[in-house]
Order: C-alpha cells, then structure tokens, then sequence
C-alpha cells in the first residue's frame, strides 16, 4: 500500500522569503504527483502537478520530481500572506485508472507573516 | 472539470444516531471517493463508490459503520452509523473527469456530541 509522507509538519516564513515544502513516496510505479492548497475552512484544490522527472514552474510556484529517490518537492517564491494555508502531497499509483484514488500525505502547516 | 455539491455543509448529532451525507455532481462520473479529515490533517481515504456495485472500503473504515451507496453517475450518499464523538471531522466526496486530477465538495463537517 502506497505511503506518502511530507515535511515539515508546519512552517512559518516571511513575507517574501521562498517556502520548500517535502514528500517522499513509496510506490516506484507511481504516475502522477501533485500539490493541493487547502484554506481554512475550504475544499482542497490541485495547485500543481508532474508526470515524469524534473521541474515545472508556474508562476511563482515550482515543482520538482525525482523518481528515482522516490522525491518531489513545492517551492514558492516570494511568498504572500495569501499562501497561508495546509498544503497536501498526493500521489497516484500505477495501476485503477479512473478507480485509483489520490493518497495523500500528512499535510504541511504553512503561515506567512507579513 | 467536475463541480461536487454536498449536504449538509454541516450537522450536529447525538451519540448513538445515524447521519446521511449526499454528494451530487454536475456531470457522470465514474468513481465517487469519500475522504476524512480530522482538524487540518491529512485526508483519509475511506471508500471508493463506482455506480451499481458495493463500495470498496479502506482499512479502517467498514461498511457497517460508513455504508456508501452510489444509486447512479452522479450521486452518492455516505451515512455514519452509531455516530461517536471520535466521528467527528469533516468529511469530502470527491471524484475527478480524467485518470489523473481529483476534485472535492466543499465538505460536511460532523459534530458528534
């Protein structure tokens, strides 16, 4: 069974400072890796995501994955009081298809002081 | 995309009764995944509910206690059976429109006093 976990379990930064945020994962024949942002009191919702080795960046944000050491990795530069909020790492495995559901790690606690 | 709609937004109950959670998309999906939260934790996955057969249950979470049903593409109900003030967090319907990104309502948060 796959097992996902993050870290930290919580951060607080800057204003303007870059937050790096962990997830390591389990399962090798994983496909899919992403980032979701939960607000308070909100629904969470995908930030972003990656296939296959290397870096994305949008915008601000920056994912990286290496498949090998089981890693992936957010980065956000320049950071807002608006990034304040719970930030979950999922991964989906190999096989299911549309019946695979996501797994999730643990959660990283993320405040920005202005 | 897929928009989830749930209902309750929220519920406060007794020990001891049963609540029902309905979740509704606004198009035909194939699998609908129920999620449990505990104050900004991680997700839990409980069950996953495709149209017509029994729901598969995670390690944990049974069909005694968490019975789900999934009538048709775009409704499910999770009902909480024998609720316990351990029950309490929130609880998401969750599905997705590709193999890959998964969407969520906006979530029932249970009070079990």
């Amino acid at each position: 069974q796959q097992k996902v976990q993050q870290s930290p379990e919580s951060l607080i930064v800057p204003e303007g400072a870059m937050t790096s945020l962990n997830c390591t994962f389990s399962d090798s024949a994983s496909q899919y890796f992403a980032w979701y942002r939960q607000h308070s009191g909100k629904a969470p919702k995908a930030l972003m995501s990656i296939f296959s080795n290397g870096e994305k960046e949008e915008g601000r944000f920056t994912i990286h994955l290496n498949k090998a050491s089981l890693h992936f990795s957010l980065h956000i530069r320049d950071s807002q009081p608006s990034d304040s909020a719970l930030y979950l790492c999922a991964v989906k495995g190999g096989p299911g298809g549309f019946a695979s559901a996501l797994t999730f790690g643990s959660g990283t606690k993320v405040i920005v002081l202005p | 995309s897929v928009l989830l709609y749930q209902k309750p937004n929220r519920d406060i109950c007794q020990s001891g009764t049963s609540l029902k959670i309905q979740c509704v998309a606004d198009s035909q999906v194939v699998s609908m995944f129920w999620y449990q939260q505990f104050q900004e934790q991680s997700l839990m996955l409980m069950a996953t509910a495709n149209e017509g057969s029994e729901a598969t249950y995670e390690s944990g979470f049974t069909k005694d206690k968490f019975p789900i049903s999934r009538p048709n593409l775009t409704f499910s109900t999770l009902t909480v059976n024998n609720a316990r003030p351990g029950d309490s967090s929130i609880y998401f319907c969750s599905s997705r429109a590709d193999k890959y990104e998964q969407y969520f309502g906006p979530g029932t948060r249970l009070t079990v006093l």
